[in-house]
């Protein structure tokens, strides 16, 4: 079955500082990857959706110089979370589809700490 | 129109008894509905998914339900074990499940043993 992995699986850094988190489609290729947010105990909030080679289309009220998203090939994607602030703490999710079969696939999520 | 609306919130059954979470939409062009488990700090995994043309699917102990006319679905678990306890979420997505997903708001299942 297709999978996704996301690294790291949890992350501490400071006030200000910056942070990458990866998303790797493993076994197909992944022409759409979507950019989830998940506070405790809520459902998933869709930040962004990229596709391979163009820019990615944020969700209304998130804001694209904070969460950098970069789609660069067919088997990663990458949100970088700029300038770090505490309520930038969160679960972050991606998911991916090769947009042939049907559904797509999530990553095991990242927890980001803004201390 | 793009909401899903998901319940209950929470739902507590004893082993062996059979959870129910219902799901309700109002996109006519939804055309793909999936069921999502997550347990806490993972991401979700896709448990089972149906499509409009058929009213009903099974898989092992879970089933979904759709009336289409009604723009409901819901997930049975048949006799739910402890393990089941996690947080489900249903969704809907038009493009065949390519495109975004709408989420519903999740409910928090717990299987008493």
């Amino acid at each position: 079955g297709a999978v996704v992995s996301q690294h790291p699986s949890r992350v501490i850094c400071k006030s200000g500082t910056s942070v990458k988190i990866e998303c790797r489609s493993l076994d197909f290729q992944a022409t759409t990857m979507f950019w989830y947010r998940q506070f405790p105990k809520k459902s998933l909030m869709l930040m962004a959706t990229s596709n391979e080679g163009s820019k990615a289309t944020y969700e209304q009220g998130v804001e694209k110089d904070k969460f950098l998203i970069n789609h660069a090939s067919l088997t990663l994607s990458t949100l970088t979370v700029t300038s770090a602030h505490p309520e930038d703490s969160s679960f972050y999710i991606c998911s991916a589809t090769d947009s042939k079969n049907y559904g797509y696939t999530f990553g095991s999520g990242t927890r980001l700490t803004v201390v | 129109q793009q909401q899903v609306k998901q319940s209950p919130q929470s739902l507590i059954v004893q082993k062996g008894g059979i959870s129910i979470i219902n799901c309700a939409y109002e996109n006519t062009a939804f055309d793909y509905f999936p069921w999502y488990q997550q347990f806490p700090g993972k991401g979700p995994a896709l448990l089972i998914a149906i499509r409009p043309d058929v009213s009903e699917k099974k898989e092992g102990r879970f089933t979904i339900s759709f009336n289409k006319s009604a723009k409901q679905f819901s997930l049975h678990i048949m006799d739910s074990q402890p393990g089941d306890s996690a947080t489900y979420f249903c969704a809907a997505s038009t493009g065949s499940g390519t495109y975004k997903y709408i989420f519903g708001t999740g409910t928090r299942l717990k299987v008493l043993a």
